[in-house]
């Protein structure tokens, strides 16, 4: 079954900190993963995508890592800044169809 | 430089009325449309997707249905709604190739009580 799971649900942490978030997915034929970044009340935005081929990709202080052997990926955070409390969201997209599974996402509050 | 719409922001509706939110996309065409629905807590549940005029496609049962009219305008209706039809409601579009990113809009708030 295809599934995107995500971890932790929610993590709190204080204003310039790092942190990484995970991603593991059982999702097949893989096609890509993005990361996106939503704020409360909008809609999603992306942050990076990643292929079959990239194992790292940063976006100014974002930065994900793909290892599609293991089917995990994370998103890394350099240096945390209270605009960055949102939620981030995975997604997985297939080789057949066009066909997208997301993530249930990970609830990002950094405090001052 | 391509612009997505969704109206209204906000909706509170009483249970059993219709519903109607519109989707509109600017600065491309024959753009592939998604209407997904978000509850509390949950992840983005794909409702409809649609790759042209008049086609779309349901992938999962529910009180709720999509139209196509014009290229750039997708309607998610409701004849009766229910309590469970509450949540966040996204639209989004993408291009056929380029990875498929998919360009959400600001989303609608609906309040069934």
């Amino acid at each position: 079954k295809n599934q995107v799971e995500q971890s932790p649900q929610s993590l709190i942490i204080l204003e310039g900190k790092n942190c990484t978030l995970q991603c593991n997915y059982t999702v097949s034929p893989f096609s890509n993963l993005r990361w996106y970044k939503q704020d409360t009340g909008r809609g999603p935005v992306s942050l990076t995508i990643m292929t079959f081929s990239e194992n790292t990709k940063s976006n100014g202080r974002y930065t994900a890592t793909l290892d599609a052997d293991t089917k995990q990926s994370s998103l890394h955070i350099t240096a945390s800044q209270l605009s960055d409390s949102a939620s981030y969201i995975c997604v997985v997209r297939t080789n057949t169809g066009n066909q997208f599974y997301f993530g249930t996402g990970t609830s990002l509050t950094v405090i001052p | 430089s391509q612009t997505i719409h969704q109206w209204p922001a906000t909706l509170v509706q009483p249970v059993g009325s219709p519903l109607s939110l519109e989707c509109t996309v600017e600065g491309t065409s024959n753009p592939n449309l998604y209407w997904y629905r978000q509850a509390a807590g949950r992840g983005l549940q794909l409702l409809f997707y649609s790759v042209g005029i008049g086609q779309i496609s349901s992938e999962v049962p529910q009180n709720l249905s999509a139209s196509r009219p014009q290229d750039r305008q997708f309607i998610l209706s409701s004849k009766k709604l229910l309590l469970s039809d509450s949540g966040f409601y996204l639209c989004a579009w993408s291009r056929l190739n380029r990875g498929n990113e998919q360009f959400f809009g600001p989303g609608t708030r609906l309040t069934v009580l």
